[in-house]
């Protein structure tokens, strides 16, 4: 069975400081990982996502994820965070045998302190 | 039109009344989710939607709640007898094909009174 799970539930970092958000999953066959932002009363925006290609992600607004399957580990990074990245992030994983159900982590909720 | 659009945006019902909430996906979207996100928690798969494909169900919590989609266009959900616990934000969300990355509405806001 696929799950996933986001390690922390909230994050505070200071401005220009790095982000890191974690993700773990497990699933039976290879997966497909997506991390999506959700602003304060604005709909989920898709940030980046794995499907079997290169294992270093690039997304939008400089964030980046690593498929690391060793660790089955998905984390989120960004070198510098800005005071607009305070967000919800939710990490989804979906079974390349069974794509029809996204599972969804909990979401992080990010604080990004000036 | 250019994203997923859902209305009404908020709705307030009081206990016991049916409500109907209504998904326009991106037009050529074969795929289509309803989800659920009560406050504070992460989201709640409800049903999904494949071109003409019998829908996936298994998410509905209870009968009544039900859902419809004519081929590849709108989407309405209906929850029928409202209660307290369903007030929670309904997202809709579309994609091209299944796993690409989902588009998603800005979510009706229902609250049961």
């Amino acid at each position: 069975a696929q799950s996933v799970t986001q390690l922390d539930s909230h994050v505070s970092v200071s401005e220009g400081t790095p982000v890191l958000l974690r993700c773990n999953y497990s699933s039976s066959y290879s997966p497909s990982l997506f991390w999506y932002v959700q602003h304060p009363n604005k709909g989920l925006q898709l940030l980046l996502k794995y499907t079997s290609a290169a294992t270093l992600v690039k997304g939008i607004n400089g964030f980046e994820a690593e498929f690391k399957k060793s660790e089955t580990s998905f984390h989120l990074t960004k070198p510098s965070a800005h005071m607009s990245d305070a967000a919800e992030y939710f990490c989804v994983v979906s079974d390349a045998g069974n794509n029809r159900k996204l599972i969804w982590g909990l979401g992080t909720s990010l604080a990004v302190n000036p | 039109g250019a994203g997923v659009s859902q209305s009404p945006s908020n709705k307030v019902t009081e206990k016991g009344k049916d409500v109907e909430l209504r998904c326009d996906p991106i037009s050529g979207h074969t795929a289509l989710y309803w989800y659920r996100q009560r406050l504070g928690q992460g989201l709640e798969f409800l049903i999904y939607f494949q071109g003409n494909s019998a829908p996936d169900k298994s998410g509905l919590p209870s009968d009544r709640f039900s859902a419809e989609r004519t081929g590849e266009s709108v989407s309405t959900l209906t929850i029928q007898r409202t209660q307290q616990e369903d007030s929670a934000v309904y997202l809709c969300a579309s994609s091209l094909w299944q796993g690409n990355g989902y588009t998603f509405g800005s979510g009706t806001r229902l609250t049961v009174v």
